[in-house]
C-alpha cells in the first residue's frame, strides 16, 4: 500500500537559518510528489511539484526539493528561513487518481 | 480570479443532525475531493469524484453522503451517522484525476453544540 511518512512531527528553528523537512514515500514506481503548506485555520497551498526530470525542484516562497528514488525520499529545504514560514507542512503522493498526505510537520521559527 | 469556496467557515451541529458543507469551485477542474484533518493525523479522503453524476468513497466514508450534480459543486453532508464529526473539512479540485496536484479551499470547522 502506498504511504507516505513525515518523521517529524515539529521542528523549531531559529530565523536566518536553514531547514530541511523529511518526507519518505512507499511506492511501486515512481510517484508524482508535492509539498504543500498550511497555516492556522487555512486551506494547503502548494509549494512545489515533482512529476519527472530534474530530480532538484523550486517551488515558490523560496523552497526546493529534492527527489532521491534511492532513497524513497523527497526532503524540502530553504537556505533562510523567515519568521512567516512557520506553518504546517505536508508531503503528498499522487498515484492513480488519489492522493497519500503524510501527517505533517509544524515548523516554529523563533527569533 | 479562480478558486475554491467553502462555506461557511464555522458551522455547529446539534445532535442528531444532518448538516451541508457547501464547496463551489470556478477553476473548470473535472475532480473534486473531500477530506477531514484531525490535528496530528494529516488528511484523510472522504469521498471524490472524478466527473459529474460520479463519486467514490475514499477512507472515511461512513456517515457521510456527497453528490455532483454539476460540475463546479461537490457539497458534502455530515450524517447524524457520524459519531465523532468535530474536524476540520477541506474541499479540494484537480484539473483531471490523475497525479495533477489539487488546489484546495480555505476549509470548514464543525462542532458539535
Amino acid at each position: 500500500a502506498q504511504s507516505v511518512t513525515q518523521p517529524d512531527i515539529h521542528i523549531t528553528v531559529s530565523e536566518g537559518a536553514s531547514l530541511e523537512l523529511r518526507c519518505n514515500y512507499s511506492y511501486g514506481a515512481t510517484p508524482y510528489l508535492f509539498w504543500y503548506v498550511q497555516s492556522p485555520g487555512q486551506g494547503l497551498q502548494l509549494l512545489l511539484k515533482y512529476f519527472s526530470g530534474d530530480t532538484l525542484v523550486q517551488g515558490i516562497k523560496g523552497f526546493e526539493a529534492e527527489f532521491k528514488r534511492s532513497q524513497s525520499s523527497f526532503n524540502l529545504r530553504k537556505p533562510s528561513v523567515h519568521w512567516s514560514d512557520a506553518a504546517e507542512y505536508f508531503c503528498a503522493v499522487g498515484t492513480g487518481n488519489q492522493f497519500y498526505f503524510g501527517t505533517g510537520t509544524s515548523l516554529t521559527v523563533i527569533p | 480570479d479562480g478558486g475554491i469556496t467553502q462555506s461557511p467557515k464555522y458551522l455547529f451541529r446539534k445532535e442528531g443532525q444532518n448538516v451541508t458543507l457547501s464547496c463551489e469551485q470556478n477553476l473548470n477542474h473535472d475532480a473534486m475531493y473531500w477530506y477531514r484533518q484531525d490535528p496530528g493525523q494529516g488528511l484523510r479522503l472522504i469521498y471524490y469524484s472524478q466527473i459529474v453524476n460520479d463519486f467514490q468513497k475514499g477512507d472515511i466514508a461512513e456517515g457521510y453522503s456527497v453528490s455532483r450534480e454539476k460540475k463546479e459543486s461537490f457539497p458534502l453532508t455530515v450524517t447524524s451517522a457520524q459519531k465523532n464529526p468535530t474536524a476540520f473539512y477541506l474541499c479540494a479540485s484537480s484539473i483531471s484525476p490523475d497525479h495533477q496536484p489539487q488546489h484546495f479551499g480555505d476549509g470548514t470547522r464543525l462542532s458539535i453544540l
